[in-house]
């Protein structure tokens, strides 16, 4: 069975620290690795990342792949209160058929607080 | 903007009482997902449409069903909700290829369908 583990469940930071969000995964026909913030609202889009070892950087968020060791990191500097949110790890698998797409399996997240 | 609008936002049933949630997109997407996520749980497929192609997962229970109108709307019916049932309830959509990886799987969500059964 297909699985990803996040750690850890959830975090309490002070702004301006940085922050480590790990995450491993068990996928057959492994294609990707996607990250997604989750507010109060829809899980947003922040990194696909397919080739180990390349980061993947949108401001003060990175990303990384290992896909010898089956883990992913998210890197958060510089904190601030709205980075505040669930972060969703999801390792996507090839289709297995002819008329099926690929598939997302998530983790159950890492619930982040950054405080003033 | 391009985007899935999710209706409605919240759904209040009683036990037993059908619902029917609903999905549409705008970004010609030719997948569409139907996700549950209960609260502090992972989001878990429940099944797929690839074009007009229905994908189950094995463990969805029958008591949940889809339809897919059209490219646009996506529909998730609950035949007889429990309270087990209770979670919310994401569509996603994502253009996919199998053969190629350039923009496939970065599923665009979204804002939700939160279910209450009474």
């Amino acid at each position: 069975e297909d699985k990803v583990v996040q750690s850890p469940l959830s975090l309490v930071v002070h702004e301006g620290d940085t922050v480590t969000l790990n995450c491993s995964y068990e996928v057959t026909n492994f294609r990707s690795l996607l990250w997604y913030k989750q507010e109060k609202k829809a899980p947003t889009f922040l990194f696909m990342l397919t080739s180990s070892g390349i980061e993947k950087k949108s401001g003060r968020l990175s990303s990384i792949l290992d896909k010898k060791e089956l883990f992913s990191i998210l890197n958060i500097t510089a904190t601030q209160t709205g980075d505040s949110a669930i972060y969703l790890c999801a390792a996507s698998s090839l289709p297995l058929y002819t008329g099926t797409a690929s598939k997302l399996t998530f983790g159950t997240g890492t619930r982040l607080q950054v405080t003033l | 903007d391009a985007m899935v609008i999710q209706n409605p936002r919240y759904q209040v049933t009683q036990f037993g009482k059908p619902v029917t949630l609903s999905c549409s997109q705008t970004l010609n997407h030719n997948v569409m997902y139907w996700y549950q996520q209960k609260s502090s749980q992972a989001p878990k497929l429940l099944f797929h449409y690839y074009d007009k192609d229905f994908n189950n997962e094995a463990d969805t229970p029958d008591n949940f069903q889809s339809r897919r109108p059209n490219t646009s709307f996506c529909f998730l019916d609950i035949r007889s909700p429990g309270l087990g049932d209770a979670a919310m309830y994401l569509c996603a959509t994502s253009r996919d290829w199998p053969t190629g990886l350039t923009g496939a799987n970065v599923l665009t969500f979204g804002a939700g369908s939160r279910l209450t059964v009474l």
